[in-house]
């Protein structure tokens, strides 16, 4: 059973850098199948799709993201991580981190953990 | 592309058939994936490509639709089902969500 965990700091202060990992198990990143994405979910609100990473490490960003977001890979661990510039509060949210197929539909989910952004 | 859902609130009763639609900005083929999300958790993937229903979702679900107008239906309404519905397209990306429709059981 493939199962994503995310971790990383609840708090990040305003023009710092929110860094996540998403940590995979029952599935091999490096098997080349699939694609890694990372959501996010502010409180009350929608889905914002901020962008994948293949195995190979090629990615693909939200362009209202993509100055600001870096999506990596590491298969020595099996995870792959999150890293978000210049943070504001509007990026307080609940991040996901999911599975992507070739077709992007994201069939297996994280948990998903609480970034607030404050000083 | 840009997904509209309607309604964004339905309230409905035990055995309804309900039914939630998904307009995209574009045609997108049957390149639609609906999730269910009940609050405090993730989202789950319901359907893929329209109409395909993933493993291990109840058969109550259905969806269809191509180019621009796509359907989510639920056949008879159960208490678990209150949740929140999103569709999502697969047409290349960004990929982009719909606004959600939230579906309160009477």
């Amino acid at each position: 059973q493939v199962q994503l965990q995310e971790s990383g700091p609840g708090l990040v202060k305003p023009s710092q850098t929110l860094s996540l990992t998403c940590t995979v198990s029952g599935a091999s990143i490096s098997s080349g199948r699939d694609y890694w994405s990372w959501i996010r979910q502010p409180a009350g609100k929608g889905l914002e799709w901020i962008g994948r990473v293949y195995t190979s490490g090629s990615t693909d960003y939200n362009p209202s993201l993509k100055s600001r977001v870096a999506i990596s890979v590491d298969t020595s661990k099996n995870q792959f991580s999150l890293n978000l510039i210049s943070v504001t509060a509007a990026d307080t949210a609940v991040y996901y981190c999911a599975r992507t197929t070739v077709t992007y539909y994201l069939d297996v989910w994280g948990t998903g953990t609480t970034v607030t952004v404050s000083s | 592309i840009q997904l509209t859902q309607s309604p964004s609130f339905l309230s409905a009763s035990v055995g309804d058939r309900v039914t939630i639609t998904c307009r995209a900005s574009q045609g997108i083929r049957s390149y639609v994936a609906w999730y269910q999300q009940k609050p405090g958790t993730a989202p789950r993937l319901l359907i893929y490509e329209a109409s395909t229903l993933q493993s291990g979702v109840p058969s109550r679900f259905s969806g269809s639709g191509s180019g621009t107008q796509f359907t989510l239906t639920i056949s008879s309404l159960q208490p678990e089902d209150s949740a929140t519905y999103y569709c999502q397209h697969l047409n290349g990306f960004p990929v982009t969500f719909g606004g959600g429709t939230k579906v309160d059981i009477k």
